[in-house]
């Protein structure tokens, strides 16, 4: 079975220029997060979605940031305008409500560097 | 406020003994999964165990096992045989149910396996 998906890999943009990273669940899975990871702040929930609506995007951190999920098997984060604060590596990860348990299974990552 | 706290930022450990990775969560719901993850230099996120707060039994896989003290808040992740390829970062990670389910990691450990 195919992991989550994930590109870019590698995203290297100058600031102001709009970023948007893709995410592909796996399939069947009915959650879907996107994740923010630095050396200073660590690993970071910013939104995530269950059944493609977003249910909680407290951890976006400024309205640069948005996410969207048009169906069950794909989602995008965008950036926009972008900043070099922004730099950091984005995960995607799914997983399927069952009872008493809900593993998380994470993408490779993309890794964002903003000049 | 829910949070999960890891007090070893590094760790060393000889090939083929044991080793026990800390760590300490605090939530007052009673209805919450504890799960340890591990990354690699590469940077992926590879999910290795999961303890839920009902599970009367520690978790086990194959070299992982959780030792779960819910008294005492602790889940601690314990490798047996270590081996080179366990050097990595090692993450705690809990999820809880208040309104939407929520999720926080831990900083991190970072484990070196000495040959």
């Amino acid at each position: 079975d195919a992991g989550v998906i994930q590109s870019p890999r590698h995203e290297v943009t100058e600031m102001g220029q709009e970023v948007t990273l893709r995410c592909k669940p796996i399939s069947g899975h009915d959650y879907l997060f996107w994740y923010r990871q630095t050396m200073m702040r660590g690993l970071e929930l910013l939104i995530y979605f269950n059944n493609n609506v977003p249910i909680d995007d407290s951890g976006m951190p400024e309205d640069r940031f948005s996410a969207k999920m048009p169906n069950a098997s794909f989602s995008t984060l965008k950036i926009q305008p972008s900043e070099p604060r922004d730099s950091a590596v984005y995960f995607c990860a799914s997983s399927k409500h069952e009872l008493y348990q809900e593993t998380q299974y994470f993408g490779p990552g993309t890794r964002l560097l903003v000049l | 406020a829910q949070k999960i706290t890891q007090t070893q930022p590094g760790m060393f450990v000889q090939e083929k003994e044991a080793v026990t990775l800390d760590c300490t969560y605090d939530t007052s719901d009673q209805s919450y999964g504890l799960f340890w993850y591990k990354q690699p230099s590469s940077g992926e996120m590879i999910f290795l165990i999961y303890q839920g707060s009902y599970d009367e039994q520690n978790a086990t896989e194959g070299r992982y096992s959780l030792n779960f003290q819910k008294a005492r808040k602790s889940a601690n992740l314990v490798i047996s045989a270590s081996q080179l390829g366990d050097s990595a970062m090692y993450f705690c990670a809990m999820r809880w149910a208040s309104g939407t389910y929520k999720y926080i990691f831990g900083t991190g450990t970072r484990l070196k396996v000495l040959a």
